[in-house]
């Protein structure tokens, strides 16, 4: 099945610097790549997607990146405020005729520094 | 807050008993997940069901039942034969929309057992 590594796993910034995390999976077919935001206690939160037919994706200050030859993707946050600390969970989506299913990496913490 | 709801917030058990965990939407969505997540390993799929009457084991199945009975309703029961049963469980669904990943998360329900 799918494995999706996640890296780092914890994350600290300085407010206004960016943020930078890495996920990369294993079968080729994924094709669709989520990251969810979680904050302490709460659901997560899609924030923003990509698939495979697309290299980037922005939403104001968060991006994410496509390498599907290297099978990597990352979630790029500029100028970090307090609000952004939380976990950032990244995921690969496979589908089966109408079945999809996500795969989850491990999760990073991220503490902006005020 | 998005229409699927969890109950109890949190749950606690003695070692032994069986406990079942409430998932209900009002999305009309047709899928729904069941996910465990534990420090540091993201979330792991349990079971999920694609259309009422219908579900298929996840990755970490064991020690796990659910049932399907209403498209609004997808209740997980933790069993005495799951081996360490505390754990945070988020359940989720899917929209229907023709290609649709996204996944839609309840609150979550934190099980104690001891």
């Amino acid at each position: 099945g799918e494995n999706v590594e996640q890296h780092p796993s914890t994350l600290s910034v300085q407010e206004g610097d960016s943020a930078v995390i890495k996920c990369t999976y294993s079968d080729s077919a994924s094709n669709y790549f989520p990251w969810y935001k979680q904050e302490l206690g709460k659901r997560p939160q899609l924030i923003i997607d990509i698939r495979s037919n697309v290299g980037e994706k922005k939403d104001q200050r968060i991006a994410v990146t496509l390498n599907k030859t290297a099978k990597h993707f990352s979630l790029h946050i500029t100028e970090t405020q307090p609000e952004d600390s939380a976990v950032y969970f990244c995921a690969a989506g496979i589908s089966s005729g109408s079945a999809r299913q996500l795969t989850f990496g491990s999760g990073t913490q991220l503490t902006v520094l005020p | 807050d998005g229409g699927i709801t969890q109950s109890p917030k949190y749950l606690f058990r003695k070692e032994g008993q069986n406990v079942t965990l409430s998932c209900e939407q009002n999305l009309n969505h047709d899928a729904m997940y069941w996910y465990r997540q534990d420090p540091g390993q993201g979330l792991r799929l349990i079971y999920y069901s694609q259309i009422v009457n219908d579900f298929q084991k996840g990755d970490i199945a064991e020690g796990y039942s659910v049932s399907r009975e209403k498209k609004e309703s997808f209740p997980l029961t933790v069993t005495s034969a799951q081996k360490n049963p505390t754990a945070f469980y988020l359940c989720a669904s899917r929209d229907p929309g023709q290609g649709s990943y996204e996944q839609y998360f309840g609150p979550g329900t934190r099980l104690t057992v001891t």
